[in-house]
């Protein structure tokens, strides 16, 4: 059974940073993209990033470059996202999941979730 | 990176049908066979109902169907049921990007 776990959320203040956590398992990790998808409180999902099975291509969404870092450790079947200079924008449930490549060459989308993890970025 | 555009809310009642529309561009829904949708319950996390426009993943009902003409694509949710209401969201691959939807309250009366 996939199963994907988040963790590393919690409050924290402006310009402050914070790193996610996700351990995967039931599936063979380092085979697959994976993504970060956020969901502010009330609102939609955003997509967020975008990392390759080895690492080598990382994509994110134009309002987190060059403040969010997605990246992977397959020994340690992990997927993080290092947030910098948060703003309060950035408060949302985080979550993980497993991305598909279904004829193409960069995910089309996202068939496994995990239940999220939320990040409060206050004063 | 503009979000897809979907209706606020829909409705029907036990047994109709109910169809959402997901409006994007030619650089999203337009220029892809790349369109997925989502189902989401309240407080917990979305789940994959369609991809690739009209494909459904093993154990999604059949009452559940997609389509796309142009820049938009469609979900069809026929014979609605209880469980069937939920916030839905459609995706659209964009070359180096994702983009979901404003997403969609459906309702069952």
């Amino acid at each position: 059974e996939v199963q994907l776990v988040e963790s590393g959320g919690g409050l924290v203040q402006p310009g402050g940073s914070l790193r996610l956590s996700c351990a995967a398992s039931g599936f063979t990790f380092s085979s697959y993209w994976m993504s970060w998808v956020r969901q502010a409180p009330g609102k939609g999902l955003e997509w967020v990033a975008n990392i390759k099975q080895d690492g080598s291509e990382k994509y994110y969404v134009d309002s987190v470059k060059g403040r969010f870092t997605i990246s992977r450790d397959n020994a340690k079947n992990s997927l993080y996202l290092q947030m910098n200079s948060l703003r309060a924008e950035d408060t949302a449930v985080y979550y993980c999941a497993r991305a598909r490549i279904v004829g193409a060459r960069k995910p089309t989308l996202f068939d496994y979730w995990g239940q999220g993890t939320l990040v409060t970025v206050s004063s | 990176q503009s979000a897809l555009t979907q209706p606020p809310s829909a409705s029907g009642s036990p047994g109709q049908s109910v169809t959402i529309s997901c409006t994007g561009t030619s650089s999203d829904v337009g220029g892809y066979n790349y369109v997925s949708w989502y189902q989401q319950h309240p407080g917990k996390a979305p789940k994959l109902m369609i991809y690739e426009v009209s494909k459904r993943p093993s154990g999604v009902p059949d009452r559940f169907s997609g389509s796309k003409s142009g820049n938009t694509a469609s979900l069809t949710v026929s014979g609605l049921q209880a469980e069937d209401e939920a916030d839905y969201y459609c995706s659209s691959y964009a070359g180096s990007n994702n983009v979901f939807g404003t997403g969609t309250k459906v309702t069952v009366l």
